[in-house]
């Protein structure tokens, strides 16, 4: 199993440009996640998504849009990138137990520039 | 709401001492809590979590924590450190709202020195 990964790795972007995250999980789970980590601010949620077809705002939504047209894939979109976009993305994903005890998954992240 | 406080940005010890790593929590229902690791230019990696079976729950590498209501506290310990366990270490806190959301702490840098 592959668990969680991410493309691409490392991307530099202009104010101004577009781009899509994609994360990618072998482990049939329900639940995905997109963080970001900031220094000194620890991963902030972005979007989540608890199954194929829906997906949801998290505590730090704007400026990014989500889609999970598959089960295995969900993608994060910054249709006008802004420096203060620049971080660290990481994915994650987790089964679809129903309680606060889920392990969730992440992936190696995705470093994004953008100047 | 719930949250987590990481007490100490970075934290330095030699190889062969012990590792101490703060981590309080605030919750207003029985909390679940979770212990990750991340190495360098790599994802989280769980830890450890506790989700009530036990007070005293033990880890990947050795490593441990306590849960104590009373303090509202959950420490995470090694006995012996390794230069093989420097890297950033996160408390967190779930909570479940129809997901599970994770609270992360800031963090804490682990500097392991010969």
């Amino acid at each position: 199993n592959a668990g969680v990964t991410q493309t691409p790795k490392f991307r530099v972007l202009k104010t101004g440009q577009s781009m899509t995250l994609l994360c990618a999980q072998d482990m049939n789970h329900e639940y995905m996640y997109w963080y970001r980590q900031d220094p000194g601010m620890g991963l902030r949620l972005i979007h989540y998504s608890v199954g194929e077809g829906t997906t949801a705002k998290g505590e730090v939504p704007d400026g990014y849009n989500v889609s999970r047209l598959k089960k295995q894939n969900f993608l994060l979109g910054l249709e006008s990138a802004a420096p203060s976009q620049t971080s660290v993305y990481f994915c994650a994903s987790s089964f679809s137990r129903q309680d606060s005890t889920d392990t969730q998954y992440f992936g190696p992240g995705t470093r994004l520039t953008v100047l | 709401a719930q949250s987590v406080t990481q007490l100490g940005s970075h934290v330095s010890v030699s190889e062969g001492a012990l590792v101490l790593l703060r981590c309080n929590y605030s919750s207003s229902v029985p909390p679940y809590l979770f212990w990750y690791v991340q190495y360098p230019n790599q994802g989280l990696q769980l830890l450890l979590k506790y989700t009530s079976a036990a007070t005293l729950v033990k880890g990947i590498n050795g490593f441990e924590a306590e849960f104590k209501k009373s303090e509202t506290s959950f420490h995470l310990t090694k006995p012996s450190a390794h230069m093989s366990d420097a890297a950033e270490y996160f408390c967190a806190v779930s909570v479940y709202t129809g997901f599970q959301k994770l609270v992360f702490g800031t963090g804490t840098r682990l500097l392991v020195s010969p």
